[in-house]
């Protein structure tokens, strides 16, 4: 079984701070994809970025960026000089390479950045 | 820029009455899902739909639950016999492919309240 596990359920910071936010997950598949989510407070679901297990290069995409390490299980995202529409939740996610594609949520974590 | 849209918004219902929640994926795509978010939960995988046939289920989608795409744009979702534990946010998304490594991208959702 496939599971995800975001351990920080909020965290809460000043706007410029850095701040990463950790996702580690289980399976026993050899090919998997991770994904983040952002959840604004306006409810609907944002994908940011999507990464398979073979692709362990770091990613950067403006302020954001993603360290994903095999070896430890982990796809932790680093918002750099956060904002304060960042605040929202974040949920990073699990699918496996077969049909059906049934993606597997971490609990999320809630982002407060404060001006 | 394509989007999933979902309607209604917010949509009450006594229990025990049935429910259609509507979705329009996006006009390319192929694969349609159906998701849930109990209020301050994690997001959960309800089922997946591919050629007019369910691709996988959760146990959540128990018999109570059905996915129809009644023409070529509506994907819905319809609940019979709504208990109070229904009261969620559900999400429809859509993917090009249905490989693991498809991108879902997710309407606003509708927040169904059972009373």
């Amino acid at each position: 079984a496939q599971k995800v596990t975001q351990a920080q359920t909020e965290i809460s910071v000043v706007e410029k701070e850095d701040v990463t936010l950790d996702c580690v997950y289980e399976t026993r598949d050899t090919t998997y994809y991770l994904f983040w989510y952002k959840q604004p407070p306006s409810g609907e679901l944002v994908f940011l970025i999507r990464r398979n297990s073979f692709d362990e290069q770091n990613e950067i995409s403006g302020r954001y960026s993603w360290n994903f390490q095999k070896s430890t299980s982990s796809f932790n995202f680093t918002i750099t000089a956060s904002q304060v529409v960042d605040s929202a939740v974040y949920f990073c996610a699990l699918s496996r390479n077969n049909a059906g594609n049934m993606l597997t949520f971490g609990g999320g974590t809630r982002l407060m950045v404060k001006p | 820029e394509p989007e999933v849209t979902q309607t209604p918004s917010h949509q009450v219902t006594q229990m025990g009455q049935e429910v259609i929640l509507r979705c329009v994926p996006i006009s390319n795509h192929l694969y349609f899902y159906w998701y849930r978010q109990i209020l301050g939960q994690k997001v959960e995988f309800l089922v997946s739909f591919y050629n007019n046939e369910i691709s996988e289920k959760s146990e959540i989608f128990d018999d109570r639950f059905s996915v129809e795409r009644p023409d070529g744009s509506n994907f819905t979702l319809k609940i019979r016999s709504t208990k109070l534990e229904d009261s969620a946010m559900y999400f429809c998304a859509s993917s090009e492919g249905t490989s693991g490594q498809e991108t879902q991208y997710f309407g606003p959702g509708t927040r169904l309240l059972v009373l």
